[in-house]
């Protein structure tokens, strides 16, 4: 089956303590993308990557890091996590490099940071 | 219509009823907008997709309408179903200057379909 899958899917953890999220799709698709999601602020873009080991800052890239190793993996990782993180993450990839297709979403990451 | 609160519009139709579900979008220069549909703890699903060079296109019991006069977006959904309940948030991309895009995301709206 075709899908983007996230890990944890439920993660409750202190300030400062270093986390990865996980990330991987089966869709051999080129374009990979984090957003968070906070009530009345829509999806928000942390980071995108077009390609293996090319990433760009989207909307809100402060406090987060990505890499794209293989094609397949994009994880996302909070070196030093704050309240403010505290959010529901969602990877996505799609077909084009550009992202300007459909854009599939993994099933999402409920972080709370405390 | 799309809303920058924290409480999101709601749309009430009765199944078997035709829902219409609106988006204003702000950027003139936007060239791609796509309509998602996102059920209670899941991510967002593709709906359908349009380019600025089209003021309509349809799918399965879905049509998308563009007017770029007034910078509006409508996703129309015929005879609707008690699984169409979900919030529908539409999304409109842009070209930046130098190259890339700009992807910006609607808070949505809520549709519950009454039985």
């Amino acid at each position: 089956e075709a899908q983007v899958t996230q890990n944890p899917r439920y993660l409750i953890t202190v300030t400062g303590k270093k986390l990865t999220v996980t990330c991987s799709q089966n869709m051999n698709h080129e374009y990979m993308s984090w957003y968070r999601q906070d009530p009345g602020l829509g999806l928000r873009q942390i980071y995108y990557s077009m390609n293996v080991e090319v990433t760009d800052k989207g909307d809100v890239p402060e406090g987060y890091k990505v890499s794209r190793k293989e094609k397949r993996n994009f994880p996302l990782i909070l070196e030093s996590p704050s309240p403010n993180q505290t959010s529901l993450y969602f990877c996505a990839s799609s077909l084009s490099p550009t992202g300007l297709d459909e854009q599939y979403f993994g099933p999402g990451t409920r972080l709370t940071v405390t | 219509g799309e809303s920058v609160g924290l409480h999101l519009p709601t749309l009430s139709v009765q199944e078997g009823d035709n829902s219409i579900i609106n988006c204003a979008y702000s950027n003139s220069a936007s060239d791609y907008f796509i309509w998602y549909k996102q059920e209670s703890g899941k991510g967002p699903q593709f709906i359908i997709d349009i380019r600025s060079n089209m003021d309509k296109r349809q799918g399965q019991r879905v049509t998308v309408l563009l007017n770029k006069t007034v910078k509006h977006l409508s996703l129309q959904i015929a005879a609707t179903q008690p699984g169409d309940s979900a919030v529908y948030f539409c999304a409109e991309n842009h070209p930046l200057t130098g190259g890339g895009n700009k992807l910006t995301f609607g808070t949505g709206t809520q549709l519950k379909v009454e039985l």
